[in-house]
């Protein structure tokens, strides 16, 4: 059971480029969600999607793109990137009954560490 | 504006004392906190909840603590052991929109031997 698996770890980009950080889980979860986390700021959601085929914006949805096609992938794109773009990024999973009691338990990926020249 | 706080960037413990974690709100329309601990090259993990209807949940050597007169939560941990020394997140979601989990900055938090 491998839970929620990002790639890559680790991926330097010069301004202007255009990369996908990929996410995976594997326990049937119906939530996805990716955020962001930056010094002195914690952990800020960038975008989410509660199934296949939905998606909806986060705190800080400018500059990235996501797609829903099947339950499994909810992968993050970011189109142009820009310096401001350098942070750790994680997705994170949670099964739909937790999320509508409150209790959203999220599961996390290990991290992606994107360095944007 | 971050609508949940954790003010103390860092705490050192002793090994077998007391550790207490502290984070702040401002949104009063928040009705469900929860505590994630992150290690490094890791992602955070759960450690504990607790809903806005109680004051108190324990779990082991963890326990929260809500206040929402003054809008606090703060997490204990008794005793401290050196596999705590971990990144220690609060966050915050609002009943009908829980899909949107509001987190602090983090407080580092290392245990002592």
């Amino acid at each position: 059971n491998a839970g929620v698996t990002q790639t890559p770890k680790f991926q330097v980009l010069k301004t202007g480029q255009s990369m996908t950080l990929q996410c995976a889980q594997d326990m049937n979860h119906e939530y996805m969600s990716w955020y962001r986390q930056d010094p002195g700021m914690g952990l800020r959601l960038i975008h989410y999607s509660v199934g296949a085929g939905i998606t909806d914006q986060g705190e800080v949805p400018n500059g990235y793109n996501v797609s829903r096609s099947t339950t499994e992938d909810f992968p993050l794109r970011l189109l142009s990137a820009a310096p401001s773009q350098t942070s750790v990024y994680f997705c994170a999973s949670s099964p739909h009954e937790g999320v509508i009691s409150g209790a959203n338990v999220l599961t996390f990926g290990a991290g992606s560490r994107l360095t944007v020249l | 504006d971050q609508q949940v706080k954790q003010n103390s960037p860092s705490l050192s413990v002793q090994e077998g004392r007391i550790s207490i974690l502290n984070c702040d709100y401002t949104n009063s329309m928040f009705d469900y906190f929860l505590w994630y601990k992150k290690y490094p090259a890791e992602g955070p993990t759960f450690l504990i909840s607790i809903s806005s209807i109680k004051d108190k949940n324990e779990d082991g050597r963890f326990t929260v603590f809500l206040n929402k007169s003054a809008k606090h939560l703060s997490l204990h941990i008794v005793p401290s052991q050196p596999g705590d020394s971990a990144v220690y997140f609060c966050a915050a979601s609002v009943y009908g929109n829980d899909y949107k989990l509001s987190f602090g900055a983090g407080t580092t938090v290392t245990v002592r031997a």
